[in-house]
This record gives structure tokens, C-alpha cells and sequence, in this order.
């Protein structure tokens, strides 16, 4: 099980996001970061806790390993108005966190 | 580039069965995993289903284990979802996504179609 927190946060521009995924068990880095915005299907931010995907913007970056992992976006842009999720692939069945909304002040 | 377009969603009756399909184009098909991952209307992603590349293996969520069986042709580059016994705990957008690495089984997912509605209503 993958919980997530906060579920919602609202951040002024410009200032610094952390979203945190605590799973129920070890997973070592097999955790994924996706963003999804409205009406959109959900893009690949960080692969393997930490390894930033092909294309996305360098304010965004993952920490973390076993049960406690973090998603950080640096100097928020407006555009990064949506809902974050973590994901993991270390057990079958594989499971999504809740997701945490982002909101831009 | 590439797409991953979904299609077969609807409206059906519960207890009724519905197939979904996910014509791919862009990459390799033959060569990556595939999964299913739905999400209610409003809710979040709920991961359902994995085959690997050659289609030897498959896994389910618990939620719909034993109902719900995925399939590829890789002759014709296309995924499968066959859905039986619906009910209204599965109305939601489903979406067909491909693993990144080659050749993996239940690694990132780093593309996603747009999704079909499927809507299990009488």
C-alpha cells in the first residue's frame, strides 16, 4: 500500500512543492512519479526514485529508497498546476498512491 | 512517435461483458509489457492488469482477478482487455500503457493512451 501526503496543497509561484509516498512495506527504488492534468492522461516524471524521465524540466526531481520516498518541484511554474502520483513496481499486484493535488496560489 | 489509441468503451448493463482494444504504432510492440490502469470518474489510477512482451505472463489486480483477462496480438500490434460481469465498481476511463525498458516485466510506464469510458449502467 502506497499513502501519500499531503493530499491537497495550494503553492504561490515560484516557491518549492514536496509530496511524500511512504509504502506499507520495502520496495527499494522500484517507485515512479507521474503527473496528470486535467482532462489529460498522467506523463512520467521520475523513474527508480530518483532517475528524472527523458523531457521533464529539471525542477522536478525524486528522492528516496525502501519504504519513505519524495517528489520535490523547485520554483513552481504555473504550469505545474495537477495531480501527482507515486506508483509502485516492486509486488504484484502493482499500486498507485491517491494522489496529491497541487493548486497554484 | 508513439500512440496508443483506445477503443471499445461504452455504455453497457451490469453483469454484461465489453473488450477493449489499444491499437499501437511508434515502437516495437512485440518487445514491451503492457498494461491496463483505470481510474474511476473523480477518483485516482487504479492499476488492473499486466502481459508481458511475448504474452507468457499476466497479472491481475485482486479487484479484477478472475472477470477481467488481457491478451495482445503482437501480429497486429494490438492489446486486449476482455471485461465479463461488470459491475458499477468498474465504470471508469481505462487506459492502455506501455513499459519503458525492453523486454521488462513490471517496471515505469512512460506512455499512456487517452483512455476509453467505459460506463457500466441499466
Amino acid at each position: 500500500v502506497l499513502t501519500q501526503s499531503p493530499d491537497f496543497q495550494s503553492v504561490a509561484p515560484k516557491e518549492q512543492v514536496t509530496i511524500t509516498c511512504r509504502a506499507s512495506q520495502s520496495i527499494g527504488r522500484s517507485l515512479h512519479w507521474y503527473q496528470q492534468k486535467p482532462d489529460q492522461s498522467p506523463k512520467l516524471l521520475i523513474k527508480y526514485g530518483s532517475q528524472s524521465f527523458s523531457g521533464v524540466p529539471s525542477r522536478f526531481s525524486g528522492s528516496g529508497s525502501g519504504t519513505e520516498f519524495t517528489l520535490t518541484i523547485n520554483s513552481l511554474e504555473v504550469e505545474d498546476a495537477a495531480t501527482y502520483y507515486c506508483h509502485e513496481t516492486a509486488t504484484l499486484p502493482q499500486t498507485f498512491g491517491q494522489g496529491t493535488k497541487v493548486e497554484i496560489k | 512517435q508513439v500512440q496508443l489509441v483506445e477503443s471499445g468503451g461504452g455504455v453497457v448493463q451490469p453483469g454484461r461483458s465489453l473488450r477493449l482494444s489499444c491499437a499501437v504504432s511508434g515502437f516495437t510492440f512485440s518487445s514491451y509489457a503492457m498494461h491496463w490502469v483505470r481510474q474511476a470518474p473523480g477518483k485516482g489510477l487504479e492499476w488492473v492488469a499486466i502481459i508481458s512482451y511475448d504474452g507468457s505472463k499476466k497479472h491481475y489486480a485482486d479487484s479484477v482477478r478472475g472477470r477481467f483477462s488481457i491478451s495482445r496480438d503482437n501480429s497486429k500490434n494490438t492489446l486486449y482487455l476482455q471485461m465479463n460481469s461488470l459491475s458499477a465498481e468498474d465504470t471508469a476511463v481505462y487506459y492502455c500503457v506501455k513499459e519503458e525498458t525492453l523486454h521488462d516485466y513490471s517496471g515505469d510506464l512512460d506512455f499512456w493512451g487517452q483512455g476509453t469510458l467505459v460506463t457500466v449502467s441499466s
